[in-house]
């Protein structure tokens, strides 16, 4: 099985530009989540996506947004980019997005801002 | 509020050393899970261990023993015969009972295993 996929892996944007991160589920996953993980910290959640619904939003700023596909890949967008936004950025997907299931993380996507 | 404490940043321990890595967590949530990741170089993070609040059962799998204290609000894990593979860094973290799933990361503690 196809585990969660990203892309791009790396990416290189300046101050004021705008991003897009792509995420790709496990397969009959329906729930997505990101993270934003900064060198040297733990993850911390952005978002969580289920059956096409925002369920979670973590504490960011409105720069910050996302969807979800009928097909449960989902994007990743952000806007106005500050140099505080470089980090790895992590999807993680789940069958239903309960509290109690494990999520999967893919291999992130790497953002530098200059 | 959700809170995880990883106390220990860096662990180096010799090739076949066991090793205890700790975790304190804060919650207001009566039932609440409790996850063990590792992130290994390539920045992927592994899922290893989920614990329910109401299961204090100690758990192991192969090498690795995870102790859950509700007393002690602990979620204690310790590799026995550490290898290099298993060189990495892992986090602990938390959901609570609300709608969203999202986890509550520690920072996270890195292990160094010296051949």
């Amino acid at each position: 099985d196809t585990g969660v996929t990203q892309s791009p892996t790396h990416l290189i944007k300046t101050r004021g530009q705008q991003v897009t991160l792509r995420c790709s589920p496990i397969s009959g996953h329906k729930s997505v989540s990101w993270y934003q993980q900064v060198l040297g910290q733990g993850p911390q959640f952005i978002f969580q996506y289920y059956e096409k619904e925002e369920r979670g939003r973590g504490n960011f700023p409105d720069r910050f947004s996302a969807r979800q596909f009928p097909n449960y890949s989902s994007e990743l967008n952000v806007n106005a980019l500050l140099l505080g936004d470089s980090a790895l950025y992590l999807c993680a997907s789940s069958s239903r997005g309960d509290a109690l299931e494990p999520q999967y993380f893919g291999p992130g996507t790497r953002l530098l801002v200059l | 509020a959700q809170k995880v404490t990883q106390a220990q940043t860096e662990i180096s321990v010799v090739e076949k050393e066991d090793v205890t890595l700790d975790c304190v967590y804060e919650t207001r949530d009566t039932t609440y899970y409790l996850f063990w990741y590792k992130q290994p170089p390539s920045g992927e993070l592994v899922f290893l261990i989920r614990r329910n609040s109401f299961d204090e059962q100690n758990e192991i799998s192969g090498r690795y023993s995870w102790n859950f204290q509700k007393s002690t609000s602990s979620f204690n894990f310790t590799i026995t015969a550490s290898q290099v593979v298993d060189s990495a860094v892992y986090f602990c973290a938390l959901t609570g009972q609300t709608g969203a799933n999202n986890l509550f990361f520690g920072t996270g503690t890195r292990l160094t295993v010296i051949p």
